[in-house]
């Protein structure tokens, strides 16, 4: 079955140190997306890709990185400099433009 | 500037009618509409492009007024499952051609039997 696969589902932080969150479809989808959700709030865009080795940052790209070498793959970097990574952290992606977006299940983001 | 959904949370009954509405400050091309339970991703619903139409998904349907730069969901005879915290995404800033989106706060729906 084709879908999105976020990996891990937690994940904890400590004090200094980067962590990258997977995120792997087999869709055949070109664009990808990144977001961040904090208890009782919204969705809020951090990264988006069009295409492969192209990105665009959202709202909050601060303390983020990414990159995206292969078409199935978009993984998320949470830097040191990123103060309150603690969120729920979504991946997505879709076909084109005013289609939806799929989501993987999520990953939980702790600092230790 | 993400748009503004309204209200923020409703209770129901099993079997009664609600409307959620979403607003926005620019204008708009397009909306989409999730649903995310508790803990889940969200799950797509459906998308109103510019031109007004009407669009359903089982028991829930949805406008798009594009004067009014607003679109309301409309969930009839409300069943356990469509609890959840439904939300709106519009077009991110000036990207009109819908490639990204920016959310609103969400509505939380919860209901009862």
């Amino acid at each position: 079955d084709g879908g999105i696969t976020q990996s891990p589902k937690y994940l904890f932080r400590k004090e200094g140190q980067n962590v990258t969150l997977s995120c792997e479809q087999n869709l055949n989808h070109d664009a990808m997306y990144w977001y961040r959700q904090d208890p009782g709030q919204g969705l809020r865009l951090i990264y988006y890709s069009q295409i492969v080795n192209d990105f665009q940052k959202g709202d909050i790209a601060e303390g983020y990185s990414v990159s995206r070498e292969k078409k199935e793959s978009f993984p998320l970097t949470v830097t040191s400099a990123q103060k309150n990574p603690t969120a729920f952290y979504l991946c997505a992606s879709r076909v084109r433009a005013n289609q939806p977006q799929h989501f993987g299940d999520g990953t939980r983001l702790s600092i230790l | 500037q993400q748009p503004v959904q309204s209200p923020q949370a409703v209770i129901l009954r099993e079997g009664e009618d609600a409307v959620i509405n979403c607003s926005s400050s620019k204008a708009l091309y397009s909306v989409h509409w999730y649903r995310q339970k508790h803990g889940e991703a969200p799950v797509f619903l459906m998308i109103l492009l510019k031109g007004g139409e009407q669009k359903g998904h089982e028991k829930i349907s949805a406008s798009f007024n594009e004067k009014k730069q607003q679109s309301s969901l409309y969930l009839t005879a409300s069943q356990l499952s469509y609890s959840g915290t439904y939300f709106c995404g519009t077009p991110w800033r000036g990207d009109n051609a819908g490639n990204m989106l920016t959310f609103g706060g969400g509505t939380r729906l919860m209901v009862k039997p």
